[in-house]
């Protein structure tokens, strides 16, 4: 399974975009790139996945480059609920075990 | 309302008793997944399971067991051979497409 690299916080300001990358530099031909975020207590949910150049859904974009080594998800505007830890899964779902990294922790201050 | 159940959502024990945290979906799901979660760190993978019958354990399978004799549940046991079994227990399932996952509130174990 390809191993993700993700800071391990970011801090930033309401109204602001924030750009979390994660580096996962042996990625194989069938992995997806999928992001996940995390409130305390509760259970990750689903942002947003992609394959390759761009993706966007209402809350989230998802960058990635040509040669899909690293992904960056990007949160426009982001609001004091965006608090929150991040995860970038790297595999080749579904029929193969999903392991998450350590995330990236995002304070949105006022 | 579609989704999975976990439940207890708070669980305590004492240390050497074997405890079993149910997990249900109602999603229609084939696959299934149990995670591990301490606090200030990332998920881990204890056992996941793509059919019915069948599982594979994951990174911690040590002193955890499952089951899987029906596809909406999928029922892990810690038992007394899990060195340190206070965690948070996460459940989630997928589809057979794309692979999102879905989760459960998760279960919280104190082992006093």
């Amino acid at each position: 399974l390809a191993k993700t690299t993700q800071p391990i916080s970011m801090d930033s300001y309401e109204g602001q975009e924030v750009n979390i990358t994660c580096s996962h530099n042996n990625i194989a031909t069938n992995d997806y790139i999928t992001w996940y975020q995390q409130f305390p207590s509760q259970g990750p949910r689903f942002i947003i996945q992609g394959y390759k150049t761009k993706v966007t859904n209402e809350v989230a974009s998802l960058f990635i480059p040509a040669d899909r080594k690293s992904s960056t998800l990007s949160l426009p505007r982001v609001s004091l609920s965006d608090t929150a830890v991040y995860y970038c899964l790297v595999g080749d779902v579904p029929w193969r075990a999903l392991t998450f990294g350590s995330g990236t922790r995002l304070q949105v201050q006022p | 309302d579609g989704g999975i159940t976990q439940s207890p959502k708070y669980l305590f024990r004492k240390e050497g008793q074997n405890v079993t945290l149910s997990c249900e979906q109602n999603l229609n799901h084939d696959a299934m997944y149990w995670y591990r979660q301490d606090p200030g760190q990332g998920l881990r993978l204890i056992y996941y399971s793509q059919i019915v019958n069948d599982f594979q354990k994951g990174d911690i399978a040590e002193g955890y067991s499952v089951s899987r004799e029906k596809k909406e549940s999928f029922p892990l046991t810690v038992t007394s051979a899990q060195k340190n079994p206070t965690a948070f227990y996460l459940c989630a399932s997928s589809p057979g497409s794309a692979g999102e996952l879905f989760f459960g509130e998760g279960s919280r174990l104190t082992v006093l």
